[in-house]
């Protein structure tokens, strides 16, 4: 049974900082594997995607890679600002999974302050 | 981008009564969409996995008679409490895709208290 986990479960720094959110599953033949971010009673916006076969994935200030061996991913964010705010959950697509289910990680809690 | 809508956004009910929540794709054909419970600082748990014209699969653990789960159309899924008690409260999330393994696009929630 696949379980992911992420570290650390909450993480408060200032703006302006590098920070790095890790997410560790323990099934490595995964078809993709997903981070989002979710607002405060609210649903899932889907901030990056990579695929088995790629090692990393940017967008804008985000970076995130990808170690299927070691059933490793990293999510980095550059510049980190208030608005960046939010839980973030990893998710992953196992190889043969029907219909495409996804196993989230518990999420990391993020706090920029000012 | 692909937008999920989820109706209610918020709704509460007193215990015994049934609810229903639909979950729509606005701007692609959903040919599968997903059913999520999430508790209080907890992760998503899927509840059911729902394909377009056929059954809904359930999670193991997920009461298929008390959470009823229709897909009638490729833009639309609803999910029916039924019989609902306080224990069912929780923060309801679909999620839509347009292919088998594709990117779910997630809706924005329903959140259900039952007094």
């Amino acid at each position: 049974k696949q379980e992911v986990t992420q570290i650390p479960a909450a993480l408060s720094v200032p703006e302006g900082e590098n920070l790095v959110l890790n997410c560790s599953f323990t099934d490595s033949a995964i078809y993709n594997l997903q981070w989002f971010r979710q607002d405060p009673g609210k649903g899932l916006t889907s901030l990056l995607l990579i695929q088995s076969s790629q090692r990393e994935q940017t967008s804008g200030r985000l970076n995130a890679s990808l170690d299927k061996s070691s059933g490793r991913s990293t999510l980095y964010i550059a510049a980190s600002q208030p608005g960046d705010s939010a839980t973030y959950l990893c998710a992953v697509r196992r190889w043969g999974t029907s219909y495409g289910k996804l196993t989230f990680g518990q999420g990391t809690i993020l706090t920029v302050h000012p | 981008g692909a937008v999920v809508s989820q109706h209610p956004s918020r709704v509460i009910c007193k215990s015994g009564t049934s609810v229903k929540i639909e979950c729509r794709s606005l701007d692609f054909q959903a040919t599968t969409m997903f059913w999520y419970r999430q508790f209080p600082k907890k992760s998503l748990m899927l509840m059911a996995t729902s394909n377009e014209g056929s059954k809904a699969t359930y999670e193991q653990g997920v009461e298929k008679d008390k959470f009823l789960i229709n897909h009638a159309s490729l833009t639309l899924s609803t999910l029916t409490v039924t019989s609902a008690h306080p224990e069912d409260s929780s923060f309801y999330i679909c999620s839509a895709t347009e292919r088998a393994g594709g990117t779910q696009y997630f809706g924005p929630g329903t959140r259900l208290l039952v007094l």
